[in-house]
């Protein structure tokens, strides 16, 4: 069955650098893009970025166009979220999920970032 | 797109219908005809599960008791018979503007 699990999540000082993983497995993961969405008490669950299958194309929200990257390893069938400059907005349960043309299906169970001095 | 739900939160009797309401500020209906207006659930301590996809079709394994409704901009949820293990936070989700996905604020369902 599919499952992902995410990974890397961590306390950090403001402006700090993290990476989150996202590990797949239960199907063919080099077929599927990948997303990563976010989840805070503020507001709630927020889409971050996405990643197509064979990486070449990436969509961030703007608010967080620039200080986020994402990638993919289809060889190790697992997705990336580089998270740089963090802030304390930041601090949430960063989740991976898959692609169900135009939403998404499965969702891993999700790695809290905090942005903490 | 804004999503608005309603009510944020309600507490229902076991056995008892249960709905919920989501507006969009824009229309869903994409080109294709289809529209993609999702659900999912997120049980206490765990991450969202799909409950429904584009409006009405119901995700693998979800009871029939879950039934999606609605068109354009309005949106309904409907539980014919609230089970205990229903309980959690409910998120409708737009995928029309794919790929700025957009959430509903959530709500929360609880057992009287």
């Amino acid at each position: 069955q599919v499952h992902l699990v995410e990974s890397g999540g961590d306390v950090v000082q403001p402006g700090g650098s993290l990476r989150l993983s996202c590990a797949a497995s239960g199907f063919t993961f080099s077929t599927y893009v990948m997303h990563w969405v976010r989840q805070t008490p503020g507001k709630g669950l927020e889409w971050v970025a996405d990643i197509h299958p064979d990486g070449g194309n990436k969509n961030f929200v703007d608010s967080m166009r620039g200080r986020f990257a994402i990638s993919r390893d289809n060889s190790r069938n697992t997705v990336y979220l580089q998270i740089n400059s963090l802030r304390a907005e930041d601090t949430a349960v960063y989740y991976c999920a898959r692609d169900l043309h135009w939403g998404f299906d499965y969702w891993g169970q999700g790695t809290l970032v905090t942005v903490s001095s | 797109i804004a999503m608005t739900q309603t009510p944020l939160s309600l507490s229902v009797t076991p056995g008892q219908p249960a709905s919920i309401s989501c507006k969009s500020s824009e229309s869903l209906l994409n080109s294709d005809g289809k529209t993609y207006l999702f659900w999912y659930l997120q049980k206490p301590g765990q991450s969202p599960q799909l409950l429904i996809y584009e409006v009405s079709s119901r995700f693998s394994g979800v009871p029939e008791r879950f039934s999606g409704s609605g068109s354009g901009t309005d949106f309904t949820l409907k539980i014919s018979r609230v089970e205990a293990e229903d309980v959690g936070v409910y998120y409708c989700m737009q995928g029309r503007h794919s790929p700025l996905f957009t959430f509903g604020q959530g709500t929360k369902l609880e057992i009287k």
